[in-house]
């Protein structure tokens, strides 16, 4: 079993739509996680951290943590076709000086 | 503020040389991490310099070596290359006392003939 686990996609939504994006990780000590997004050609992009159980929202993003159910997933509301990108959730390990563990992303396309 | 900075940006090689990739962190920050994304996959991680030593390694052979400087900066060196090191290398930084968010660079392509 991978220690984080995203469905490659792609996801298509509508513009104006809400995009919802899921990740599940396997280690019960994981401590941070980590929305990223990465355009095509170019290096990951820090959009949410969320720490803790619950919700955290930044504009129109918004991280929901359940560490019973080892899931966390990004919402993404009234997408815009430049949020076409790949999505990548990373968690790090308590103990693991920061050491980032990714899934392998998850590639959003909004159309118009 | 300048953020964290990579070179270079691209670099192509043939099987079994070498080759060195340079990484400056954000300003603030003291610990430096190296990441390996092959084309379709998410970052893996390669090491990580805390003050200037090696603090934690990802499953990666010895042919990968790294050091840091007394500015924080670091170098990622590879020997004896392989097709399969083919990959974009990415550089994050980020500062031992604070939360553990990681800032990434440009990254380096690096292609293997």
């Amino acid at each position: 079993q991978k220690e984080v686990e995203q469905n490659s996609g792609p996801l298509s939504v509508p513009e104006g739509a809400i995009a919802s994006l899921n990740c599940t990780y396997s280690d019960r000590v994981s401590q941070s996680f980590f929305w990223y997004r990465q355009y095509s050609g170019k290096s990951p992009e820090l959009i949410m951290s969320i720490y803790s159980n619950g919700d955290k929202e930044d504009g129109r993003f918004t991280a929901q943590l359940n560490k019973a159910s080892q899931y966390v997933s990004l919402l993404i509301r009234d997408s815009q076709p430049s949020d076409s990108a790949t999505y990548l959730c990373a968690v790090t390990i308590s103990g693991g000086y920061n050491k980032l563990i990714f899934g392998a992303g998850t590639r959003l396309a909004v159309h118009p | 503020d300048a953020g964290v900075t990579q070179s270079p940006t691209h670099l192509i090689k043939t099987r079994g040389q070498q080759v060195t990739l340079r990484c400056s962190p954000k300003s603030g920050h003291d610990t430096v991490s190296w990441y390996q994304q092959a084309l379709g996959q998410g970052p893996q991680f390669i090491f990580q310099y805390y003050e200037e030593e090696e603090r934690q390694r990802g499953n990666f052979p010895d042919r990968f070596s790294g050091h840091q400087f007394p500015n924080y900066s670091s170098e990622l060196n590879v020997n004896a290359l392989l097709l399969g090191d083919s990959a974009l290398y990415l550089c994050a930084s980020s500062w031992d006392r604070g939360t553990d968010t990681q800032y990434f660079g440009p990254g380096t392509r690096l292609t293997v003939l």
